[in-house]
């Protein structure tokens, strides 16, 4: 079946610091791929997504690249900060472009430091 | 954004008793809300979904008579973990589906209810 699978975390970083946060998934069909976070206390933000090949997602100066041929969607930030400690979790859903059953990763926990 | 809230954030009970978590859209109706396990270092794994006023889909291996979902409203829906074990002790998510039109559709979570069964 369907499946996502990110680097383990957690990572810690310096602020201004690059990020990367790996991806890759396994799936059947053409799924829409998403990143989400979660920061402390708080449910689930939708981060970006793409929904087809070479789209690139970008929010809040992270970004990340659907890549059909190496079945990834790395997030990726230039300069992280304090304020993006959080866990990311990378998601995948064949349901169109909708979120409708989402398959999660396990979820990075990123830890900025000043 | 739209906020989804559940109750309560925590809570621990003793074996062989039932639990009811709350999952409440605030600002919004919610024609779908989703329900996810997530234990610790894991994935978040869709338990069932649920559409007001009918009965929920649940995914495979997930017991319908273990874990009851009620989806009443537009804007409530509860999950009651019945007769709860120390292997239920879990961080259960829900989250909120709206439809913004044909084509888009934007789901919401909820903070999540953290359950410890002694």
């Amino acid at each position: 079946g369907d499946s996502v699978t990110q680097m383990e975390g957690p990572v810690t970083l310096s602020e201004e610091a690059f990020l990367t946060i790996n991806c890759t998934y396994t799936a059947t069909g053409y799924p829409s791929l998403f990143w989400y976070v979660q920061y402390p206390g708080e449910g689930l933000q939708l981060l970006l997504k793409a929904t087809k090949a070479d789209d690139k997602g970008s929010n809040k100066g992270f970004e990340a690249t659907y890549r059909k041929e190496t079945t990834s969607f790395h997030l990726e930030k230039g300069s992280v900060q304090v304020s993006d400690s959080a866990v990311y979790f990378c998601a995948l859903s064949d349901y169109g472009g909708s979120q409708g059953n989402l398959i999660f990763g396990k979820g990075t926990k990123l830890s900025v430091k000043p | 954004g739209a906020v989804v809230s559940q109750h309560p954030s925590r809570v621990i009970c003793k074996s062989g008793t039932s639990v009811k978590i709350e999952c409440r859209s605030l600002d919004f109706q919610a024609t779908t809300m989703f329900w996810y396990r997530q234990f610790p270092k894991q994935s978040l794994m869709l338990m069932a979904t649920s559409n007001e006023g009918s009965k929920a889909t649940y995914e495979q291996g997930v017991e319908k008579d273990k874990f009851l979902i009620n989806h009443a409203s537009l804007t409530l829906s509860t999950l009651t973990v019945t007769s709860a074990h120390p292997e239920d002790s879990s961080f259960y998510i829900c989250s909120a589906r709206i439809s913004l039109g044909q084509t888009k559709e934007t789901q919401y979570f909820g903070p999540g209810t953290r359950l410890l069964v002694l």
